[in-house]
């Protein structure tokens, strides 16, 4: 079955520093990447969604200034949070799918998720 | 109005109980309805998904989609302490811009 790797599950890191996120699609190409967040006992919240080869598009009220996505190949997704405050931690989710979409064996997959904490 | 709307519990069941959970939404284009299951800080796992209306049938899994009421509902049969989870609700038009619900937390007792 599909599979996407996010990396790291779990980082801390000090405010004002920078933190990437990998997400790595490893048996299907992943046309389409999306960059979640989540607060504890809510629902996942888009931030962007990114084509490979393309610059992403953030929805309303993310900046992407902040939150920086390249999507440079069609296995290879990465989400770079620069100068991070303590209001930026949280959980980070990232699912990708082919160019089918629904049609495909793939539909969305998700990564297993990183729990970003700046302190 | 949120286009999704979810019941964020938590809902406490006994091991065997049936258990209903249910979305509403507003968004009449939605055509993929989808439930999702997300253990704790884990990412969600697709469990079902459903084109338009009608029923759909997994082991212990039931999908329903009502679209004329635009409501959504999964049933669990003969639940299990390991169906314990959040379960999310998602939909989209397209390919893209799915939307989730809040989620329910789940909880099967032994």
């Amino acid at each position: 079955g599909a599979v996407v790797s996010q990396h790291p599950s779990r980082v801390i890191c000090k405010s004002g520093t920078s933190v990437k996120i990998e997400c790595r699609s490893l048996d299907f190409q992943a046309t389409t990447m999306f960059w979640y967040r989540q607060f504890p006992k809510k629902s996942l919240m888009l931030m962007a969604t990114s084509n490979e080869g393309s610059k992403a598009t953030y929805e309303q009220g993310v900046e992407k200034d902040k939150f920086l996505i390249n999507h440079a190949s069609l296995t290879l997704s990465t989400l770079t949070v620069t100068s991070a405050h303590p209001e930026d931690s949280s959980f980070y989710i990232c699912s990708a799918r082919d160019q089918q979409g629904w049609r495909s064996t793939y539909g969305y997959t998700f990564g297993s998720g990183t729990r970003l904490t700046v302190v | 109005q949120k286009e999704v709307e979810q019941d964020p519990g938590p809902l406490s069941v006994p091991e065997g109980a049936i258990v209903s959970l249910n979305c509403t939404y507003s968004n009449s284009a939605f055509q993929y309805f989808m439930w999702y299951r997300q253990y704790s800080r884990k990412g969600p796992e697709l469990l079902m998904y459903t084109y338009s209306s009608g029923n759909k049938e997994d082991g212990r899994f039931t999908a329903q989609v009502d679209k004329s009421s635009k409501y959504i509902s999964l049933f669990i049969r003969d639940s299990q302490p390991s169906d314990s989870a959040t379960y999310l609700c998602a939909m989209s038009v397209g390919n893209n811009d799915m939307r989730f619900g809040a989620g329910t937390r789940l909880t099967v007792k032994p």
